[in-house]
């Protein structure tokens, strides 16, 4: 029962450098996030999407992309790595807008 | 917006203590107040949720929590603690649906021998 999975688990990454991180669920939800964790701050929105197709900002949008080509799968890009960037991030997905979110286990992600 | 502030970053206590984790929020209609609990190196996992009806809320490892509109206050307990439940534990609140909910900064629970 895999639930959310995301990859990678750790990255390291030089300021400049782009990639993408990818989610996973195999529990046919139509809404699925990205947070950022990061010491003393709690989870942050980055960006979310509400089905196939369709994504919106969250509270911390600015440096991110994503997208949610197949319903299964919402990507999370960064074009230029930049230090700030650096945190845990978080992959979320639930039913609907009322009901709870499943979370990933996290990407360490450290930009040098 | 919404908000919600988790009253003490670490909480220490004693195995077979009582465990209180303090959490207000603020919101000018009712919220949907959830705690969820994460464990080193692990995704969060949802403990209890509050939506609408009774105000005392069961969760999952003994653990439960009491809306109280009043105060603005969702205060998570258990009565006694177990090595076990080591982990940080955070608030959050959504109102209208989830596009939109916030979590507290966590508080970190230690439990004694």
């Amino acid at each position: 029962n895999a639930g959310v999975t995301q990859t990678p688990k750790f990255r390291v990454l030089k300021t400049g450098q782009s990639m993408t991180l990818l989610c996973a669920q195999d529990m046919n939800h139509e809404y699925m996030y990205w947070y950022r964790q990061d010491p003393g701050m709690g989870l942050r929105l980055i960006h979310y999407s509400v089905g196939e197709g369709t994504t919106a900002k969250g509270e911390v949008p600015d440096g991110y992309n994503v997208s949610r080509l197949k319903k299964q799968n919402f990507l999370l890009g960064l074009e230029s790595a930049a230090p700030s960037q650096t945190s845990v991030y978080f992959c979320a997905s639930s039913y609907s807008g009322y009901q709870p979110q499943h979370f990933g286990d996290g990407t360490r992600l450290s930009i040098l | 917006a919404q908000s919600v502030t988790q009253l003490g970053s670490h909480v220490s206590v004693s195995e077979g203590a009582l465990v209180l984790l303090r959490c207000n929020y603020s919101s000018s209609v009712p919220p949907y107040l959830f705690w969820y609990v994460q464990y080193p190196n692990q995704g969060l996992q949802l403990l209890l949720k509050y939506t609408t009806g009774a105000t005392l809320v069961k969760g999952i490892n003994g653990f439960e929590a009491e809306f109280k509109k009043s105060e603005t206050s969702f205060h998570l307990t258990k009565p006694s603690a177990h090595m076990s439940d080591a982990a940080e534990y955070f608030c959050a609140v959504s109102i209208n649906n989830n596009n939109d909910m916030r979590f507290g900064a966590g508080t970190r629970l230690t439990v004694k021998p």
